[in-house]
Order: structure tokens, then sequence, then C-alpha cells
């Protein structure tokens, strides 16, 4: 399976924009780019997916770099709500299975 | 609120005893999934069923079985338990099993073995 590799913390202010980045230089041309956040004392929860070109919802954006070799999701405002921890997830289109790998991910402070 | 209930929330029990937790998917959605969640292990995928049929396997042990019902309820049989099985266990639901389909997770049932 591709991997990724994440930073283990990251730090924002309330208000500010958050770039989190994800390194999957190994991905394949049917990986997916996923990603989800566990708030504290939480089940994990879906943020943003995407292939090749930038996308956006209400949540967050998501810019993949042109080789795909890298990631970056971005919160436009951070709040305290969105302390949490960051996971990237590779999914292949074509894996047997469709369940999520979890790495370390990236866990977000933020203050206010 | 995601829609998946788990039940129940916290579990203790003590070595060798066997126990089940329950989840309940979304309305509609036909594809369950187990995870573990463990401080040195992190959250590791155990297991996934699909409108009542196994799917995909992870790292479950063999002391641990699942199934999903008719109804689309979920059950998790944890067997022998071992001081190491103490973790918080996440059910997800899904509507389909292909990888577009977001999975939701429940608020987690907290298990520990004494």
């Amino acid at each position: 399976d591709a991997k990724t590799t994440q930073p283990n913390s990251m730090e924002s202010n309330e208000e500010e924009p958050v770039h989190l980045p994800c390194n999957h230089s190994t991905i394949s041309g049917t990986d997916y780019i996923h990603w989800y956040r566990q708030l504290p004392s939480q089940g994990p929860e879906y943020v943003i997916h995407g292939l090749t070109s930038n996308v956006n919802n209400r949540m967050a954006s998501l810019a993949i770099a042109e080789d795909r070799k890298s990631s970056t999701l971005i919160l436009h405002r951070a709040t305290l709500r969105d302390a949490a921890v960051y996971y990237c997830i590779l999914r292949d289109l074509y894996q047997a299975g469709t369940a999520l790998i979890f790495g370390k991910g990236t866990t977000l402070s933020v203050s206010s | 609120d995601s829609g998946v209930t788990q039940t129940p929330k916290h579990l203790i029990t003590a070595t060798g005893q066997r126990v089940t937790l329950r989840c309940s998917p979304r309305s509609g959605d036909l594809s369950v999934y187990w995870y573990q969640q463990s401080l040195d292990q992190g959250l590791q995928f155990l297991i996934q069923y699909y409108n009542g049929e196994e799917r995909a396997k992870g790292n479950i042990l063999e002391r641990f079985s699942a199934q999903q019902f008719p109804d689309l309820h979920s059950e998790l049989n944890l067997s022998s338990l071992e001081l190491g099985d103490s973790a918080l266990y996440f059910c997800a639901s899904s509507v389909d099993w292909g990888i577009s389909y977001e999975q939701y997770f429940g608020p987690g049932t907290r298990l520990t073995v004494t």
C-alpha cells in the first residue's frame, strides 16, 4: 500500500488559515487522497477527498500537487472546534477491501 | 451525530471473558466496518461486512468474530479477553462498499479488560 507522511503536530490561531501537508511520493494512478479527522473523544469523520484536481467543500479545501506526490488540506479559518487529529489516507480504486488504513495523523492545536 | 449508534458506550470486564459489541448503521447503509483504536497501535481496521456478507478482513484476531444481520446491524464478539484488548472499538457504515463512499463513524465502545 502506498504510504503517507504527515507532521506529528501543528499549531494554529483561531480564525487563521491552516495548511496541513501530506506527502505520498509512492502514490499510484488509481489512489484517491482522502482526509478524515478525529475530534477529541469522538469517532473519525470524513473531511474531503480527491484524485487529481483541487477540491472544495463546506469543511475544507484539498490542494493536490501536479505530480500528485503531495497534497495539502486547507482549513480557511480555523476554529477551536477544528482541534483534532487529521489523517491523510490513500485509497486505491481497485483495492480488494475498502477499509480506511489510518496512519498516525497530524494533531492540530488551535489557540484563541 | 453521524447516525451510527453503538452500544454499550463503556464496558468493563475481566480477562478470559467474552463480550459482544453492537452497531446499528445509518439508515440505508449496507456496509459496516469495525475498527479498534488503542494507544500503542492507533486506529486499525478489523473487518468489513457488506449486506450481510464478510467483505474484507484486517488485523482481526482469531478470538474475535463479527456478523451482520438481515436488518443490517452488526455485532463484534470478543472472546478470551486479554488485557491488551482494552481499546476503543468503532463501527463505521457507508452506503456502499466503493471508496467513493464516505464512512460514518459511531461514537465507539470503550472496552476495559481488568
